[in-house]
């Protein structure tokens, strides 16, 4: 089982709200790591979104916008990122990424569709 | 953002050694994890390790056998090397700078593998 489990596709509309999730392996519980977000674009490096671990301890990248925004769903043992008023501009990739066991690990990625 | 600088070979053929280096402008090495991380063609990123200003280094454990990270202060640039590639290899390779996390990206070298 991956470290890190995320849905490969996601389709919203423009003006919604596109919640994308960050599974943990079983073994392994969201509340003791801090979650890391990329976007990437077509053609483009990854870019970094923000980092989540708990509502005391986060931060926004620089130039990011607030409706992007970070949580976890411990039930769920999940880290989640939500954006909100979805744009065209927001059509890309999307990776979490966590510090395991000495080493960053990544997410697949979700391909966020705007439509 | 300091700007990345990449650059290296990007054809190799099997068994050749893959070498990349990433020039810092604007800052020094000094305070930063620098990381290498790739992303094969259509698929999801790999971190690939990190090394900091002193030369300590830290790898994947699926690469490790074979990678190689290196720092030249006098010219701040830092450098991986990758042996016995194959055509498992073929990806954008890309340098990234943080303090912690990878934040700041270069714009990424393909690297393709093929006799």
């Amino acid at each position: 089982q991956a470290v890190l489990t995320q849905p490969s596709s996601l389709s919203a509309s423009p003006g919604a709200s596109a919640s994308l999730t960050c599974t943990l392996r079983s073994d392994i519980n969201v509340r003791t790591y801090r979650i890391y977000w990329y976007q990437q674009k077509s053609g483009s490096p990854p870019q970094y979104l923000l980092r989540y671990n708990s509502d005391s301890d986060k931060q926004q990248g620089s130039g990011v916008p607030s409706r992007f925004s970070g949580s976890k769903d411990a039930s769920a043992n999940a880290g989640i990122l939500l954006i909100s008023g979805l744009q065209s501009e927001d059509e890309a990739d999307y990776y979490c990424l966590i510090w395991h066991s000495r080493t960053w690990v990544f997410g697949g990625g979700t391909k966020l569709t705007v439509l | 953002q300091v700007p990345l600088q990449q650059w290296g070979a990007g054809l190799l053929k099997p068994s050749e050694t893959l070498s990349l280096t990433c020039a810092v402008s604007g800052g020094s090495l000094s305070g930063y994890y620098w990381s290498w991380i790739r992303q094969p063609p259509g698929k999801g990123l790999e971190w690939i390790g990190e090394v900091v200003h002193s030369g300590s280094a830290n790898y994947n454990p699926s690469l490790q056998s074979r990678v190689t990270m290196s720092v030249d202060t006098s010219k701040n640039h830092f450098s991986l090397t990758l042996t016995s590639v194959t055509a498992a290899d073929t990806a954008m390779y890309y340098c990234a700078r943080g303090v912690w996390e990878p934040k700041d990206w270069g714009q990424g070298t393909l690297v393709t593998v093929s006799s």
